[in-house]
């Protein structure tokens, strides 16, 4: 079975702009997770779609949002991107009882820099 | 709000030598699941072990092996006969039913060192 798969992998984009990160899911697996992880804040949960549905958000403004395909791909999206932006944009995949005890399942990541 | 505490950024190990890794949490919540993730330096995170917290019985996955002690909030991961291939960072997580999510929370991870 393929792995969850990130893209792109590496992005680089100005101040200002805005990017679209894609993620495919493990076959099967309709819950999808986003998180971003930084050296100084760790992992940070941004939000989980299941059933082109954002079940959970965590908490980060308005200029992240996401959304899920009928395929259980999904997207985010970060507008007036900022230097604080830079990460590693990390997606997982699950099957879902919605009671967080499924393994997640994380694809490689895509590294954002903003300059 | 739920939070997970690594104390120990870094540790290292000798090879074949054993290592116990820290990690404590808080939470109301009764009915959770721990979680330890390893992230190598190639990035991809796995799951190492899992824990459920109404179970009282400690995890085992081959040479890694838990201690949950719940009324303590202690989720230590034991690394036995460490391998080379056992450096990585290593990521305390805990979800929870509550708010019927697969949300993690994270610690802020540990670097393992495994020395030859």
């Amino acid at each position: 079975k393929a792995g969850v798969t990130q893209t792109p992998r590496y992005l680089i984009k100005t101040r200002g702009q805005q990017v679209t990160l894609s993620c495919s899911p493990i076959s099967g697996h309709r819950s999808v997770s986003w998180y971003q992880q930084t050296p100084g804040q760790g992992l940070q949960f941004l939000f989980e779609y299941f059933s082109e549905t954002q079940r959970n958000k965590g908490n980060f403004p308005g200029r992240f949002s996401g959304r899920q395909f009928s395929n259980s791909r999904s997207e985010m999206n970060v507008s007036t991107l900022e230097l604080g932006d830079s990460a590693l944009y990390l997606c997982a995949s699950s099957l879902s009882s919605g009671r967080g005890a499924y393994e997640q399942y994380f694809g490689p990541g895509t590294r954002l820099t903003v300059t | 709000a739920q939070t997970v505490t690594q104390s120990q950024p870094e540790m290292s190990v000798q090879e074949a030598e054993t290592v116990t890794l820290s990690c404590t949490y808080d939470t109301s919540e009764s009915d959770y699941y721990l979680f330890w993730y390893k992230q190598p330096p190639s990035r991809q995170m796995i799951l190492v072990i899992r824990q459920e917290a109404y179970k009282q019985q400690n995890a085992t996955e081959n040479r890694f092996s838990v201690n949950f002690q719940k009324a303590a909030k202690s989720f230590s991961l034991k690394i036995s006969d460490s391998q080379l291939g056992d450096a990585a960072m290593y990521f305390c997580a805990y979800s929870t039913p509550q708010g019927g999510s697969e949300k993690l929370v994270f610690g802020k991870g540990m670097k393992l060192t495994v020395n030859p």
